[in-house]
């Protein structure tokens, strides 16, 4: 099956940096991909929409200049957590329909954001 | 809107036990509903599907039919394994739209003891 693979796995980085999330489809195009957010013990929350070669359409609620998306090309997609604070630790997944196949979304691994 | 309510968790059984987790749903149209799995520290995996009113999803044991006229889509499983401990989501998607968003119902964690 489709593969969707995320880098880094687990990040920690310092209050007021910048963290970069890749996510990437191995083995198959994805013009859209799913960004969501996982809190301890709760459900999956999207975050924002990535479409190649245009902008992200952002979920209510989320500040689209602090989570800033870009999806370069048909394999990756890019999130970058700006100006990072603590409450913004939390589980990252992306995920993306597999090429051809709307009944089946494929999750990356996930990564892990720490802000100390 | 569309949602997905599950039974809420934890879920804890013994070996070989019988399990169910209830899921209903509320969309426009005609969605597909999925089963989808989270090992710790993992991210999520599709366990079954269906795309239309009485179709039966079934993989690693476990089924789930999709019953329109309950708007249910309950997850079952005869005999559990310690192996099967997990957080297990119901979703859906919508029929209409281009960008196939799926909605996610908030996860039930399943604990299977030896």
């Amino acid at each position: 099956g489709a593969v969707v693979s995320q880098h880094p796995s687990r990040v920690i980085c310092k209050s007021g940096t910048s963290v970069k999330i890749e996510c990437r489809s191995l083995d198959f195009q994805a013009t859209t991909m799913f960004w969501y957010r996982q809190f301890p013990k709760q459900s999956l929350m999207l975050m924002a929409t990535s479409n190649e070669g245009s902008k992200a359409t952002y979920e209510q609620g989320v500040e689209k200049d602090k989570f800033l998306i870009n999806h370069a090309s048909l394999t990756l997609s890019t999130l970058t957590v700006t100006s990072a604070h603590p409450e913004d630790s939390s589980f990252y997944i992306c995920s993306a329909w597999g090429s051809g196949d709307s009944y089946e979304q494929y999750f990356g691994p996930g990564t892990r954001l720490t802000v100390t | 809107g569309n949602s997905v309510t599950q039974m809420e968790g934890p879920v804890t059984l013994s070996e070989e036990a019988f399990l169910t987790i209830n899921c209903t749903y509320t969309a426009t149209g005609y969605p597909s509903l999925f089963w989808y799995v989270q090992y710790p520290g993992e991210g999520l995996q599709l366990l079954l599907k269906a795309t239309k009113a009485d179709d039966k999803g079934s993989n690693k044991g476990f089924e789930a039919t999709y019953r329109k006229e309950t708007t249910s889509f309950h997850l079952e499983k005869g005999s559990v394994q310690v192996s099967d401990s997990a957080v297990y989501f119901c979703a859906l998607k919508d029929s209409g739209g281009s960008n196939y968003k799926l909605t996610f119902g908030k996860g039930t964690l399943l604990t299977v003891n030896p």
